[in-house]
């Protein structure tokens, strides 16, 4: 089976910096997700890791370390829409490459 | 940019009555998924569908579900008796490949069992 831990809810400042950490635990590991959610609506696609280290892309950056089972989201500058759930979410190949869900990391964003 | 579509956004049946939520992947994807997420619950993976065939079911996906492409554009999941437990919000979602690649989610069908 699989494990995967995030903190249940984060509060920041709209323009500072945040991280959101996630830990996996998983026998056929075979890349970790982040998605976005607001409230009511669909997840939305954010980064993709299967290598070590930090993919950027615009304010948001992840990180992932394998050897540790651990990954963070980091997200800069941030504004008020940012306020949503992120979800960790790890693939994996010994089941058919399915995505497993960690519970999401509630995010609000105050002025 | 494409999108998966689900209908309806929203279904209200009686327990033990049947219903099918329908969705259309995007145009040149190959795999399908449904999901679904209780409220306040995390995302859960209930089945996965690939060149006609299902690919991987999770436990939740037992004898009352069942999905179907009944033809080239339509992908379903009909649940035969609802249980007031089946209220969720179900995800539809595809992908053009299996390995490594992003899922493009619908914007959901939030089914309420009474």
């Amino acid at each position: 089976g699989q494990n995967i831990d995030q903190p249940t809810e984060m509060t920041a400042t709209e323009g500072a910096i945040v991280q959101i950490n996630c830990t996996y635990q998983t026998s056929g590991f075979n890349g970790l997700f982040w998605y976005q959610q607001h409230a009511g609506e669909a997840p939305t696609f954010l980064s993709y890791n299967v290598l070590d280290g930090l993919e950027e892309k615009g304010r948001f950056s992840s990180f992932l370390s394998r050897s540790k089972g651990y990954s963070y989201l980091l997200l800069k500058e941030l504004q008020m829409k940012d306020s949503a759930s992120y979800l960790c979410a790890v693939s994996d190949s010994n089941a058919g490459n399915m995505l497993t869900f960690g519970g999401g990391t509630r995010l609000m964003v105050k002025p | 940019e494409p999108e998966v579509t689900q209908t309806p956004s929203h279904q209200v049946t009686q327990m033990g009555q049947e219903v099918i939520l329908r969705c259309v992947p995007i145009s040149n994807h190959l795999y399908f998924y449904w999901y679904r997420q209780i409220l306040g619950q995390k995302v859960e993976f209930l089945v996965s569908f690939y060149n006609n065939e299902i690919s991987e079911k999770s436990e939740i996906f037992d004898d009352q579900f069942s999905v179907e492409r009944p033809d080239g554009s339509n992908f379903t999941l009909k649940i035969r008796s609802t249980k007031l437990e089946d209220s969720a919000m179900y995800f539809c979602a595809s992908s053009e490949g299996v390995t490594n690649e992003k899922l493009f989610f619908g914007s959901g069908t939030q089914l309420s069992v009474l």
